[in-house]
């Protein structure tokens, strides 16, 4: 079992190129989330979807949109990149919203994403 | 304003006992959770604190105090594999997590 899975791991991308960071899971999940990880801060939250269909707004969402057309796929796209965009990003699934479970969520193994 | 501190890095020994401590205010509460965090690697859940006292599982336990806003992970028995940075995270009333910038974890022989 996969798990979840994001791609690319790596991409060192120009400033004003479109990128998208793709993110599946296996584990039909509804609820599904991207954060970004910078040195220093903690995790913080760009865009979450609670069931395919939907998405809604986290702490930082400018500069990124994301689409949840099933329940296995979730991608982050920043339209025009940005060197702070910088960052670690990790998605990341929970069983249902996390108003209705523990709070664990599974994360994928990150997306290190440089813009120059 | 929402806040999570918690200390940037610590040193122990194997086979010693760590306490890393955590503080939060935010806008409600809904639980204390606990992220173990290898570097270059994915966070990984340890614990999930609601009500106030000790929750012990293996090696780790986590302690919640409402009343103060504190929380610890304590790990006992160290390990070499235990260095790993080690994530603080808060559920406010609107069921978003609120996260600590994490607490380095360095275990020396």
């Amino acid at each position: 079992i996969a798990g979840i899975t994001q791609a690319p791991t790596s991409q060192i991308l120009a400033a004003g190129r479109r990128m998208t960071l793709r993110c599946t899971q296996d584990m039909r999940h509804n609820a599904m989330y991207w954060y970004r990880q910078d040195l220093g801060l903690g995790l913080r939250l760009i865009h979450y979807s609670n069931t395919a269909g939907t998405t809604g707004k986290g702490e930082v969402p400018d500069g990124y949109s994301v689409s949840r057309a099933n329940t296995d796929d979730f991608p982050l796209t920043l339209a025009s990149a940005v060197p702070s965009q910088t960052s670690v990003y990790f998605c990341a699934s929970s069983d249902s919203g996390l108003e209705h479970n523990t709070g664990e969520l599974f994360f994928g193994e990150g997306s290190r994403l440089t813009v120059l | 304003g929402q806040n999570i501190d918690q200390p940037t890095e610590m040193t122990a020994t194997e086979g010693a006992i760590v306490q890393i401590n955590c503080t939060y205010q935010t806008s409600g509460f809904n639980g204390l959770f606990w992220y173990q965090q290898h570097a270059a690697e994915a966070p990984t859940f340890l614990s999930y604190n609601v009500l106030d006292g000790l929750e012990e599982k293996g090696r780790f336990s986590s302690f919640l105090s409402r009343s103060k806003g504190y929380s610890y992970l304590l790990l006992k028995e160290l390990q070499m594999k235990d260095s790993a940075s080690y994530l603080c995270a808060s559920m406010d009333s609107n069921y978003q997590l609120i996260w600590g910038a994490g607490t380095k974890l360095i275990i020396k022989p």
